[in-house]
């Protein structure tokens, strides 16, 4: 398994600022992901961030927006820039073992940073 | 694209069996997922199943998928209330990695 931490935890945000939430993995993994839980809805992947390569991107989402960064293995900083009260929701990282130390394919995920914009 | 659908909310009362349903839509889906969310909480892998495997059973749990009909089931014995929770059902495809998630059905659980 694998034991992710993501900082902050939550944060209340004025319009127009940026937060960068911060991702920890105690292992060293190839593939990390974001995603985003809106209230009351479901996970929409944000990107993929694979170490040592630029962040892939899902529709409707873009760089400028959310500029991620992927230094090492084990870490991960997800930026929300410009902020709106539409960016008001959960956001989380998480990680695929497969092919890691084991051939499991669990997907594990971080605790997710709430983030409220105002 | 991808769909995962769910049905929305379901009712058992304590020490039934719960059983929520999933569909999908991709065929090249590798890997099947169930995740519990608590509220204010974030997401726990119960479970998963590898596409060619019809029945996977941990303890009160037990996965089913029908690959023919892209249907797949967790069933919960012996509901107990802190099973209360939104459930979600991700499939993984072949190349991507990434999961694609169903609404979500919130379970409650009725003593």
């Amino acid at each position: 398994s694998a034991v992710i931490s993501q900082k902050p935890s939550r944060d209340i945000c004025q319009r127009g600022t940026s937060l960068t939430i911060q991702c920890q993995v105690d292992s060293q993994v190839t593939m990390m992901f974001w995603y985003r839980q809106q209230p009351g809805q479901s996970l929409t992947l944000i990107a993929t961030a694979n170490q040592g390569s630029e962040a892939t991107y899902e529709s409707g989402f873009v760089i400028d927006k959310f500029p991620i960064s992927r230094p090492n293995l084990t870490f991960s900083t997800l930026t929300v820039s410009n902020m709106s009260p539409e960016d008001s929701s959960i956001y989380l990282c998480s990680v695929d073992l497969a092919g890691e130390t084991s051939s499991y394919n669990e997907q594990f995920f971080g605790p997710g940073t709430r983030l409220t914009v105002l | 694209g991808e769909d995962v659908e769910q049905s929305l909310f379901l009712s058992v009362r304590e020490g039934d069996s719960s059983v929520i349903n999933c569909t999908y839509t991709d065929s090249s889906s590798t890997y099947l997922y169930w995740y519990k969310q608590e509220p204010g909480a974030g997401l726990q892998l119960l479970t998963y199943i590898f596409s060619n495997m019809d029945m996977k059973q941990d303890q009160r749990l037990t996965v089913l998928l029908n690959k023919k009909d892209k249907h797949l089931s967790l069933r919960i014995a012996d509901t107990q209330t802190g099973d209360s929770a939104i459930y979600f059902c991700a499939e993984k495809d072949t190349g991507r990695r990434a999961l694609t998630f169903g609404s979500g059905t919130r379970l409650q659980v009725q003593p």
